[in-house]
């Protein structure tokens, strides 16, 4: 069983419209959950980076969520534009290793 | 002040063929990351490096696949006598070491490997 579950898998929404991704992980001992962008043919992009005890990060449009007692967070995108047509990754990493549990993504497409 | 490079971008190989594959971290970083992406799947971590040292290397295939990241030069994924299953994705990042497991690792743009 994937330690990190994303939902949805794939999501469309027209332009201008806000969205939300979710993210759930197993991964144990917990020490930070990112969220990662990748382009088409690209390598993923860091979007927010947040610890066991921080509950929400912003970057711009881009808010993470974290509930480490559920371990589920989410990443809100307000305001969407064309350009964020992409694949957004909820990354985990456990306590003590700096390798990355990666899930599967949500394709986000914006449509005008 | 450049990002992760990785060459070649594509690469060919016919089944028994070795792939070589490199990576250049960022200017500063000292720790390099080796993930691959099957296709429809995500990212799932290989080797984790240091300047001359493999540190976490349970993430890689105990056969035909070998990493180094030496003094001097980019960092190699080595690929021995491939197969069709190798084909995918593999992507490369560095981190600078100074923040432990909370640093961003900084993804380069990935070389796809084919096998045929």
């Amino acid at each position: 069983k994937n330690q990190v579950e994303q939902s949805p898998q794939s999501l469309i929404i027209l332009e201008g419209k806000n969205c939300t991704l979710q993210c759930n992980y197993t991964v144990s001992p917990f020490s930070n959950l990112r969220w990662y962008k990748q382009d088409t043919g690209r390598g993923p992009v860091s979007l927010t980076i947040m610890t066991f005890s921080e509950n929400t990060k912003s970057n711009g449009r881009y808010t993470a969520t974290l509930d480490a007692d559920t371990k589920q967070s989410s990443l809100h995108i307000t305001a969407s534009q064309l350009s964020d047509s992409a694949s957004y990754i909820c990354v985990v990493s456990f306590t003590g290793r700096r390798a990355l549990t990666f899930g599967s993504g949500t394709r986000l497409q914006v449509q005008p | 002040n450049a990002g992760v490079m990785q060459n070649p971008r594509h690469l060919v190989r016919r089944r028994g063929q070795e792939a070589r594959l490199r990576c250049s971290p960022m200017k500063g970083h000292s720790h390099v990351y080796w993930y691959r992406q099957l296709p429809e799947e995500g990212l799932k971590f290989m080797v984790y490096l240091q300047k001359e040292n493999i540190i976490d290397e349970s993430g890689m295939p105990k056969e035909r696949f070998s990493a180094e990241f030496p003094k001097e030069g980019p960092s190699i994924l080595r690929i021995q006598q491939v197969v069709r299953g190798d084909s995918a994705a593999y992507f490369c990042a560095s981190s600078h070491g100074r923040q432990g497991g909370k640093e961003t690792q900084y993804f380069g743009p990935g070389t796809r490997l084919l096998v045929l």
